[in-house]
């Protein structure tokens, strides 16, 4: 079993629509949680980062963890077609500097 | 852009042969990770240097290794390849030990 599961999609949704993306961990040492973007021949790009449990917004990105159910999700509102990309999560636990990876979700946003 | 250069874009070699891929950090960023990512495995962690020295090991291959060099490139050395190693390699870099790490374009390396 992975550390990290994360479905690959793809997702296809039309523009305008709340877009829901989510990780599976096991390990409860992980504190930090990232949701990286990643569109096609390009190198990931960090668009959030949390610590511990709880709710991050930025723009149209929610990021949510819950700890109990090692359960993290990436929200996106009024999703756009420039939101078209595969979507990593990763995480680490506090003093390394290791970052696990989920294989990443692939989003298809429609005009 | 994220301020991370990585040579050359795309490297095609041959089974049991030898590459160096280079990676330049951002401006000021003393960290440097390197990442491979193949379609079945995702994207997995290395190695990371911090100034020039090596701070954590990832699922690197011993036929593997990399370094940090004073002006505080980075070069990661794959040998005897095979054709399992064909992947995206990535550096990355991060200002101290921190949690954001700026990736460069990646390398793409077939082996044939």
């Amino acid at each position: 079993q992975k550390e990290v599961e994360q479905d690959p999609g793809p997702l296809s949704v039309p523009e305008g629509a709340i877009v829901s993306l989510n990780c599976t961990y096991s390990n409860s040492a992980f504190q930090y949680f990232m949701w990286y973007r990643q569109y096609s021949r390009k190198g990931p790009e960090l668009l959030m980062y949390t610590y511990s449990s709880g709710n991050k917004e930025d723009g149209r990105f929610t990021a949510q963890v819950d700890k109990s159910s090692k359960y993290i999700s990436l929200f996106i509102r009024d999703s756009q077609p420039s939101d078209s990309a595969t979507y990593l999560c990763a995480m680490r636990n506090t003093g390394f500097q290791k970052l696990v990876f989920g294989t990443g979700t692939r989003l298809l946003v429609s005009p | 852009d994220s301020g991370v250069t990585q040579t050359p874009k795309h490297l095609i070699t041959a089974t049991g042969q030898r590459v160096t891929l280079r990676c330049s950090p951002r401006s000021g960023d003393l960290s440097v990770y390197w990442y491979q990512q193949s379609l079945d495995q995702g994207l997995q962690f290395l190695i990371q240097y911090y100034n020039g020295e090596e701070r954590a090991k990832g699922n690197i291959l011993e036929r593997f290794s990399a370094q940090q060099f004073p002006d505080l490139h980075s070069e990661l050395n794959l040998s005897s390849l095979e054709l399992g190693d064909s992947a995206l390699y990535f550096c990355a870099s991060s200002v101290g030990e921190g949690l954001e790490q700026f990736f460069g374009p990646g390398t793409r390396l077939t082996v044939l």
